[in-house]
């Protein structure tokens, strides 16, 4: 099965940092994505990793730990405006699909 | 960037009435594929299509379900009849071949009474 599992809020202060954790217990990888979703609105990529480590992009970075079934998405110098839900989704081997979790719900606060 | 279009934006319809529900993906992509979001709740995988052939389906698209994209117009799922439970934004994305990103469309709100 596919079971992929994020805490459902996080709460942070402007200009600090937030930390989304994600974890999964899936039958097969073949990478890793982060989506923002804000309310109303369709999934917006932001991120996509397949192997270990920490990537960098900046305001977004991804880490993570294939042997650990975990990952998270780093957002640093919060604004108001990163308050939205934050959706991890794991690429199933075959055909491209993506199972994503329920999301976490973000809110900065000033 | 490359956009996916969704029509109806909001569609209500009674219990046991067909809806269609159509998508117009990113030009060159080739993989379509239809997601459900119930208010609240996660983004679940109802089905991919590939070269004219449903590829993957789950365990949410049920027998009332359809879907095609007839000579390489709108991706469609159509729902035929519907039910209560059908009540949910339906996702649409695309992807490219052999690509890691989704692109999704804004979502087609399904209210059926």
């Amino acid at each position: 099965g596919q079971g992929v599992e994020q805490p459902d809020n996080l709460m942070s202060v402007e200009g600090t940092f937030a930390r989304v954790n994600c974890t999964y217990s899936t039958s097969g990888f073949n990478g890793l994505s982060w989506y923002q979703q804000r309310e109303g609105h369709a999934p917006v990529f932001l991120s996509y990793v397949v192997l270990d480590g920490l990537k960098d992009s900046g305001h977004f970075s991804t880490f993570l730990s294939r042997s650990n079934g975990y990952s998270y998405l780093l957002l640093t110098e919060l604004q108001i405006k990163d308050s939205a839900s934050y959706l991890c989704a794991v690429r199933a081997p075959n055909y491209n699909v993506l199972y994503f979790g329920s999301g976490t719900k973000l809110t900065v606060e000033p | 960037g490359p956009k996916v279009l969704q029509i109806p934006s909001h569609q209500i319809i009674d219990m046991g009435q067909m809806v269609t529900l159509n998508c117009d993906p990113v030009s060159n992509h080739l993989y379509f594929y239809w997601y459900k979001q119930i208010l609240g709740q996660q983004m679940e995988f109802l089905v991919n299509f590939y070269n004219g052939k449903v590829m993957e389906k789950s365990k949410l698209f049920k027998d009332q379900f359809s879907v095609e994209r007839p000579d390489g117009s709108y991706f469609t799922l159509k729902i035929q009849p519907t039910a209560l439970e059908d009540s949910a934004v339906y996702f649409c994305a695309s992807s490219a071949v052999s690509n890691e990103r989704l692109f999704f469309g804004h979502g087609t709100k399904l209210s059926v009474l």
